[in-house]
């Protein structure tokens, strides 16, 4: 099943923060999160896997909560450059990342 | 650069027609990933391959397929069978299993003459 977005669309001004959530009803091993720009390919940003550890940049912060299978992507002191559009991807054990449709942020200056 | 190239970038099909979208790294991952996009939808995974000779059905493979001779390459063909194939296509690629990053290639947008 794919993974629920919340909210589906944010508006900030430059230097606010931002909370994205990510949840599935099934069990996880990971949780993918992506940024994609207007008419680009999508971008990696992290991969949390079961069990705490992490992949991706360093500047970014996010958290997985397994009993609950819900992640959440944090973005402090927002710029311009994190406008996109971020995707949560999740894999229970099959080899395979179901995305969820998306969360849009605009940055305002 | 290490990177995928998918060709064309737009790309359009008339009724009946089957054509191929191409896609290639030179990243020496083992695995590929064909996912399609549509407007609110998010991307849904098409067809994927972890090793050459194999791939799996995604959630959306009815009316695609695709074939894996070469590592570096995992052409997807969209058949006259699929009705509504309208889309933005990426290809991805990543090391083994899914719990890796994918990198994506830009993408080719096809339409329906």
């Amino acid at each position: 099943q794919q993974p629920v977005q919340s909210p589906q669309a944010v508006i900030l001004r430059e230097g606010e923060d931002a909370v994205i959530n990510c949840s599935s009803s099934k069990a996880l091993y990971s949780v993918h999160w992506y940024r994609q720009k207007h008419g680009e390919a999508p971008v990696f940003l992290m991969i949390l896997l079961k069990g705490g550890e992490q992949k991706g940049h360093e500047k970014i912060s996010a958290s997985f909560n397994e009993k609950k299978q819900q992640s959440s992507l944090y973005l402090t002191a927002s710029q311009l450059s994190y406008s996109g559009t971020y995707f949560c991807g999740t894999e229970g054990g099959d080899d395979k990342i179901i995305f969820g449709k998306g969360t849009r942020l605009h940055i305002l200056p | 650069d290490g990177g995928i190239t998918q060709s064309p970038k737009y790309l359009f099909r008339k009724e009946g027609q089957n054509v191929t979208l191409s896609c290639e790294q030179n990243l020496n991952h083992d695995a590929m990933y064909w996912y399609r996009q549509d407007p609110g939808q998010g991307l849904r995974l098409i067809y994927y391959s972890q090793i050459v000779n194999d791939f799996q059905k995604g959630d959306i493979a009815e009316g695609y397929s695709v074939s894996r001779e070469k590592k570096e390459s995992f052409p997807l063909t969209v058949t006259s069978a699929q009705k509504n194939p309208t889309a933005f296509y990426l290809c991805a690629s990543s090391m083994t299993g899914a719990r890796q990053p994918q990198h994506f290639g830009d993408g080719t947008r096809l339409s329906i003459l």
